[in-house]
């Protein structure tokens, strides 16, 4: 039963425009979030993450949106460059087992110059 | 900092073998993370440890699969034996205890073909 759901597997986007990546959670025990990236052939890395008591957390071109009424949170990209593109991966964990991270199985950013 | 080191990169081999990974931490780290990529299910967290001492194992899904942490610059993650479906990437992670939002630091990987 997959906790962090990430549905669309792949998005394209033109460079310059903004990517929207999406993610929805069903455990309501779920109060801290964050989005990692990730290359081929590397391991993933921390982008940005936000806490259940914010809605928007910005860092550059990076603003992560959550909704909890909806269990929906949103990576926004603007504006997306060739670089960005590569594997994201939605997480989320719970207050009291912030270390124990869910994660979604990833969608696939592709941005074409 | 050289970063989450992981050995070796690729393994190959066949079913009913032992397989060990493993996994030097960034120093100075108190956490370690095992995690398994498959297409079908993402990234999986096997099992965690703090200060060396595994805090969770629930994810490790059968008595197969082993991990150890003898000391806090070295860990290894053992299946025996291997079967052709724990072809994945594994993943170790490590992560300082209040580092920023909750952050770990992955290694590059082990990728393992069972034949």
């Amino acid at each position: 039963d997959q906790q962090v759901k990430q549905n669309s597997p792949s998005l394209s986007v033109q460079e310059g425009r903004i990517s929207i990546l999406n993610c929805d959670y069903t455990n309501s025990m779920f109060d801290y979030f964050l989005w990692y990236k990730k290359y081929p052939a590397e391991g993933p890395t921390f982008l940005i993450s936000i806490s259940s008591i914010k809605d928007k957390n910005e860092d550059g071109r990076f603003t992560v949106f959550l909704n909890k009424s909806a269990k929906h949170l949103s990576l926004h990209i603007v504006p997306s460059q060739p670089g960005d593109s590569a594997v994201y991966f939605c997480a989320a964990s719970a207050s009291g087992g912030y270390q124990k991270v869910t994660f979604g199985i990833g969608t696939k950013l592709q941005v074409i110059p | 900092d050289a970063g989450v080191i992981q050995s070796p990169r690729h393994e190959v081999t066949e079913m009913g073998q032992e397989v060990t990974l493993r996994c030097k931490p960034i120093s100075g780290h108190d956490y370690l993370f095992w995690y398994r990529q498959t297409m079908m299910r993402g990234l999986e967290l096997l099992i965690y440890f703090n200060n060396n001492v595994p805090i969770d194992d629930s994810g490790m899904p059968e008595d197969r699969f082993s991990a150890k942490m003898p000391n806090a610059s070295f860990s290894t993650l053992k299946i025996q034996p291997s079967e052709p479906r724990d072809s994945a990437v594994y993943f170790c992670a490590s992560k300082l205890a209040g580092g920023r939002g909750n952050e770990q630091f992955f290694g590059p990987g082990t990728r393992l073909t069972v034949l």
